[in-house]
């Protein structure tokens, strides 16, 4: 059971939006920690995807977007294509822990 | 361009140990804060432990899972990561990526990671 609740999927059409959320509680997004969030692409390592709840690193498309409110945050993703087809984790730090955690992941499927 | 190569991944028996190195390059690796996450076969991101540059201290935290079992070090020299993986259990089975971490006040991140190296740790 992770700390950080994603949604296990989501899917979308081509040119669709999609959101996902990521769910955390007083002791982590709550308290203030950012969120993080990252894409992994089948078969290859995580690429950070957005930092600091809402900045995109150089070369991540404008499409994707972060966001944070109270013990909540949420990544969207505008105009689908199929190349966005992808586990995404959130990341957070949790003060109970003292670590760094991460949701479960969500596979966006685009249909 | 960063680069990070993670080798040393492998079979090994329960209760046995194994050495992951990180070849860094790209980057100044002695101001670094350097990171490892795991994951286990079809399962989600896990973060291991993490090492401080040494001009900040150069220690070193771990998740609880691991904690007594695994110790990160750094070869500033060779532009090295490793994690020294002992008492090794079938739930430490994973791919282990080295990452770069980004911390400062609200939290940290890991801005570049290594392809990851596989432990497969058999009963």
């Amino acid at each position: 059971q992770s700390v950080l609740t994603q949604p296990p999927s989501v899917s979308g059409a081509p040119g669709q939006r999609v959101t996902i959320s990521c769910t955390g509680s007083s002791s982590n997004i709550g308290a203030g920690y950012d969120v993080h969030w990252y894409q992994q692409l089948p078969g290859t390592a995580p690429k950070l995807l957005i930092s600091a709840n809402s900045n995109r690193p150089s070369g991540v498309p404008d499409r994707f977007s972060g966001s944070k409110s109270g013990t909540s945050a949420s990544l969207a993703i505008t105009g689908l294509q199929a190349d966005d087809e992808a586990d995404y984790y959130c990341q957070s730090y949790d003060t109970s822990l003292s670590t760094s955690v991460f949701g479960g992941g969500t596979k966006l499927t685009v249909l | 361009e960063v680069q990070l190569v993670e080798s040393g991944g492998g079979l090994v028996k329960s209760g046995g140990s194994l050495r992951l190195s990180c070849a860094a390059s790209g980057f100044t690796f002695n101001d670094a804060w350097m990171s490892w996450v795991r994951q286990a076969p079809g399962k989600g991101l896990e973060w291991v432990g993490r090492i401080k540059s040494k001009t900040d201290g150069g220690t070193t935290d771990y998740a609880a899972p691991v904690k007594g079992r695994f110790t990160i070090s750094r070869d500033d020299s060779k532009n090295t990561l490793y994690v020294q993986m002992n008492s090794l259990k079938t739930e430490d089975t994973a791919v282990y990526y080295c990452v770069t971490s980004y911390d400062y006040g609200s939290g940290s991140y890991y801005n570049f990671w290594g392809q990851g190296t596989l432990v497969t740790v058999s009963s």
